[in-house]
């Protein structure tokens, strides 16, 4: 069955650094998405990607789609304290439903 | 309400013991799923409806879990003869969206089976 995997599985970074968590697929996907969950809390959508290729950014988040539509990429710029938390990409191949990543746990250190 | 609402938000149980967990979706949305995760872990597929229809039930781990949307909004996860491993957070999530574009998670049920 299909298979997401993501990396690293915990990052330590100083406020102010940058991180990159990846997301990669055993098949290709149609759609992909990101989410992230707060220490305690739910996951909280973050944004889908659909297209070979594809860039999105929402502030400090830079969110990428492979050419090969197997893997992704979040990237954040100059971490701060409330980007705490896990994130998780979700992929889906064609019709089925979304299978999720194990995630990467980000600690933010001021 | 504004968003998921599920409930009991924690339930403990005895080994053997049936529960149901509620979900109430964000009204008006299509979509509606279960996924169970396990401490440490991402969430894992349980089922998926469609209004009341459960188009996809692949995830369901045993035929001791079984759930319902009868009217197409709230909907019920009842596990029977719950064992240790059920342990998890149940969470469900709803979309406007048949697809199940940016699905919006409900806080879960946090079940300890003891």
């Amino acid at each position: 069955g299909q298979q997401v995997m993501q990396i690293p599985q915990y990052q330590h970074v100083q406020e102010g650094e940058d991180f990159t968590t990846y997301c990669n697929s055993s098949t290709t996907l149609s759609n992909i998405q990101w989410y992230k969950q707060r220490p305690g809390g739910h996951p909280v959508f973050l944004i889908q990607l659909v297209k070979s290729g594809e860039v999105k950014k929402q502030k400090r988040l830079t969110f990428q789609f492979g050419e090969a539509k197997k893997n992704s990429s979040l990237h954040i710029t100059a971490t701060q304290t409330t980007d705490v938390g896990t994130y998780f990409c979700a992929g889906r191949n064609y019709g089925q439903n979304f299978v999720f990543g194990p995630g990467t746990r980000l600690s933010v250190l001021p | 309400g504004a968003g998921v609402s599920q409930s009991p938000r924690y339930k403990v149980a005895k080994r053997g013991q049936d529960v149901a967990l509620r979900c109430d979706p964000i009204s008006g949305h299509v979509s509606l799923f279960w996924y169970q995760q396990a401490l440490g872990q991402g969430p894992e597929f349980l089922t998926y409806f469609q209004n009341e229809a459960q188009l996809d039930k692949s995830g369901l781990p045993s035929d001791r879990f079984f759930a319902e949307r009868p009217e197409g909004s709230v909907s019920t996860l009842k596990i029977q003869r719950t064992q240790q491993e059920d342990s998890a957070v149940y969470l469900c999530a709803s979309s406007p969206s048949p697809g199940g574009w940016g699905a919006f998670f409900g806080q879960g049920t946090r079940l300890t089976v003891v």
